[in-house]
């Protein structure tokens, strides 16, 4: 079975600009959830996406968002990039989504924001 | 509110034994994961406890104590391979949404050494 699949592997903007980052969960999982990952803060859940909606969500600023697709398919999106945006970008597939499932992560994006 | 509290860095001799700690407030409680994370790479999951007690799995166990908000990993018959970040996460009890948001605590890095 695939693993969690997410792209672009890397990448590096501007500050201002917008960034979408994709992951494709785990075939049959239904669950995907996002996290940032800095030195500073450690691994910050951004929200989960279940079935289409979303589900739960975290203490991140408007400027995120994300979305699931039919095919259970996510992305995020990071609008008027700041500096401190620069991070790794986790996505993580949960199975079917209850709380007490582990969650199964990608490689990640590393975002740099210059 | 959620806080999770783990040692920054440890480290331990090749061979050893070693325990890393796990403390935590949460408003809600349903469980508790272990995770390791080696550099670079995706964080990979490696136990779950949900009631009290120690669960045994191969060179790795997770000890839970519920009333004490407290778990730890402990580590046997240590490898260098074992350098690596570990990580605690709690996935809090909410009733109105069963959703996937762990709360990751900072991460403990281990360094072990020849």
């Amino acid at each position: 079975k695939a693993g969690v699949t997410q792209t672009p592997r890397y990448l590096i903007k501007t500050r201002g600009q917008q960034v979408t980052l994709s992951c494709s969960p785990i075939s049959g999982h239904r669950s995907v959830s996002w996290y940032q990952q800095t030195p500073g803060q450690g691994l910050q859940f951004l929200f989960e996406y279940f079935s289409e909606t979303q589900r739960n969500k975290g203490n991140f600023p408007g400027r995120f968002s994300g979305r699931q697709f039919s095919n259970s398919r996510s992305e995020m999106n990071v609008s008027t990039l700041e500096l401190g945006d620069s991070a790794l970008y986790l996505c993580a597939s949960g199975g079917q989504g209850s709380a007490n499932e582990k969650l199964f992560f990608g490689s990640g994006t590393q975002l740099s924001v210059l | 509110g959620q806080n999770i509290d783990q040692p920054t860095e440890m480290t331990a001799t090749e061979g050893a034994i070693v325990q890393i700690n796990c403390t935590y407030q949460t408003s809600g409680f349903n469980g508790l994961f272990w995770y390791q994370q080696h550099a670079g790479e995706a964080p990979t999951f490696l136990s779950y406890n949900v009631l009290d007690g120690l669960e045994e799995k191969g060179r790795f166990s997770s000890f839970l104590s519920r009333s004490k908000g407290y778990s730890y990993l402990l580590l046997k018959e240590l490898q260098m391979k074992d350098s690596a970040s570990y990580l605690c996460a709690v996935t809090p009890l909410d009733r109105d949404n069963y959703g996937q948001n762990f709360v990751f605590g900072p991460g403990t890095r281990l360094s072990v050494l020849p």
